[in-house]
């Protein structure tokens, strides 16, 4: 157990909806990273937010957003839904540091998209 | 951009055989490199990193890898295949600035009895 927490594991729904993802991350950690893992596109980076501001960007797509909270648990907001985003959402935390900080995982939310 | 390199989608070994898993990064700068472990239906959970301290990495489950500048490699080994190292293994790098961590395309080994 890596102390990330995942909420629903598993959400099926249709296409053109709108679906929100919740992580809560380890004790004492202020990142959260969402990834999301498919089998054509692998394993990739969307989202960093640190302290509740967004730190950076990956290859999100614009019909996604995320926002943090004060309490940290954060929140990846995914709409307009298309068949091909059906995927493996994970979300990670760490410490904040200089670099090299060790991310741990969640579960996973599992989200098929009909 | 800093990216890692995956050399081989499937790896299988017979169990007691030498895993041997690749892979190689790209980076203008020096790296932090991981490799990650990943079970069937479970989140990924980290075997082991570099941070400069030391070129040769132990990580859990027997499991090391040495970082090689000269080779742009950062391959994992272990002496002694076992039948529960079975799953999804990947290779990762990140940056000192934002931590933000690039994945390989992962290798899955297959261990025979």
């Amino acid at each position: 157990d890596s102390g990330v927490t995942q909420t629903p594991k598993h959400l099926i729904t249709a296409t053109g909806q709108r679906v929100t993802l919740r992580c809560s991350p380890r004790s004492g950690d202020l990142s959260v990273y969402w990834y999301q893992q498919s089998l054509d596109q692998g394993l990739q980076f969307l989202i960093h937010y640190y302290n509740g501001e967004e730190r950076a960007k990956g290859n999100i797509l614009e019909r996604f957003s995320a926002q943090q909270f004060p309490d940290l648990h954060s929140e990846l907001n995914l709409s307009s839904l298309e068949l091909g985003d059906s995927a493996l959402y994970f979300c990670a935390s760490s410490v904040p540091g200089t670099g090299g900080e060790t991310q741990y995982f969640g579960p996973g939310t599992r989200l098929l998209v009909l | 951009a800093q990216s890692v390199t995956q050399l081989g989608s499937h790896v299988s070994v017979s169990e007691g055989a030498l895993v041997l898993l690749r892979c190689n990064y790209s980076s203008s700068v020096p790296p932090y490199l991981f490799w990650y472990v990943q079970y069937p239906n479970q989140g990924l959970q980290l075997l082991l990193k570099y941070t400069s301290a030391a070129t040769l990495v132990k990580g859990i489950n027997g499991f090391e890898a040495e970082f090689k500048k000269s080779e742009t490699s950062f391959h994992l080994t272990k002496p002694s295949a076992h039948m529960s190292d079975a799953a999804e293994y990947f290779c990762a790098v990140s940056d000192s600035h934002n931590n933000d961590m690039r994945f390989g395309a992962g290798t899955r080994l297959t261990v025979k009895p």
